[in-house]
């Protein structure tokens, strides 16, 4: 497509189940980045992936979180044992390379509410 | 600690107005500062900014930043209601961008 896209567009689960969210970025895309928005809150980065390497995992809120990238293109975003401050829309983006001066496309984003 | 400040956080002006939205930062290993406007979901990009004093102009939005003083400028001249929206200024770092609160903007008919 020529965009990013998500999936699912909206998610709601139960406090404790696992979710999976997948991030499709622009074809020829080599860098992928995950990001958070809160109710409120500016954009908190997550996880970037150059290639299926993830050479940037600091913004990882905790070990319940993890993300992988195959094939150097789909990524998922993987929360285990969902908490209620997990609710948020999750965003993702890529860019043609990684080092900071290519501009990041975002996708429409999963929404996501923790019950 | 590496951070990204806007103001004002909102503003609201009527249609034809001219508007700043100012963003300063103090973040290491600087690589470049964007522009993003996000209206429903997904942040849309305006510009991005490397080198200082350099103004970036589309249409109506034009920025610029200075490298020496930490910050950058959005004006939006001839403001129009669908110029409603909040925007963000993100600064590279790496493979990461910061992001700032962002500045809620609405423009009454």
């Amino acid at each position: 497509g020529a965009g990013v896209s998500q999936s699912p567009s909206n998610k709601v689960t139960e406090k404790g189940k696992d979710v999976e969210l997948r991030c499709d970025p622009i074809s020829g895309h080599t860098a992928l980045y995950w990001y958070r928005q809160s109710l409120g809150q500016g954009l908190e980065f997550l996880i970037y992936f150059q290639g299926n390497s993830a050479p940037d995992k600091s913004g990882l809120p905790s070990d319940r979180f993890s993300a992988e990238r195959t094939g150097g293109s789909v990524s998922t975003l993987t929360i285990q044992r969902t908490q209620q401050e997990d609710s948020a829309v999750y965003l993702c983006a890529s860019s043609l390379r990684w080092e900071g001066t290519y501009e990041q496309y975002f996708g429409p984003g999963t929404r996501l509410t923790v019950t | 600690e590496d951070k990204v400040v806007q103001s004002p956080l909102s503003l609201v002006v009527h249609e034809g107005d001219t508007v700043t939205l100012n963003c300063s930062y103090e973040v290491t290993n600087f690589r470049s500062l964007l522009w993003y406007k996000q209206e429903k979901k997904a942040p849309t990009f305006l510009f991005m900014l490397t080198s200082s004093g350099i103004e970036k102009k589309s249409g109506r939005l034009s920025s610029i930043l200075d490298k020496k003083e930490l910050f950058s400028i959005l004006n939006i001249t001839a403001t129009q209601t669908g110029d409603s929206a909040v925007y963000l200024c993100a600064v590279g770092q790496g493979g990461k961008l910061i992001f700032g609160q962002g500045t809620e903007l609405s423009v009454k008919p």
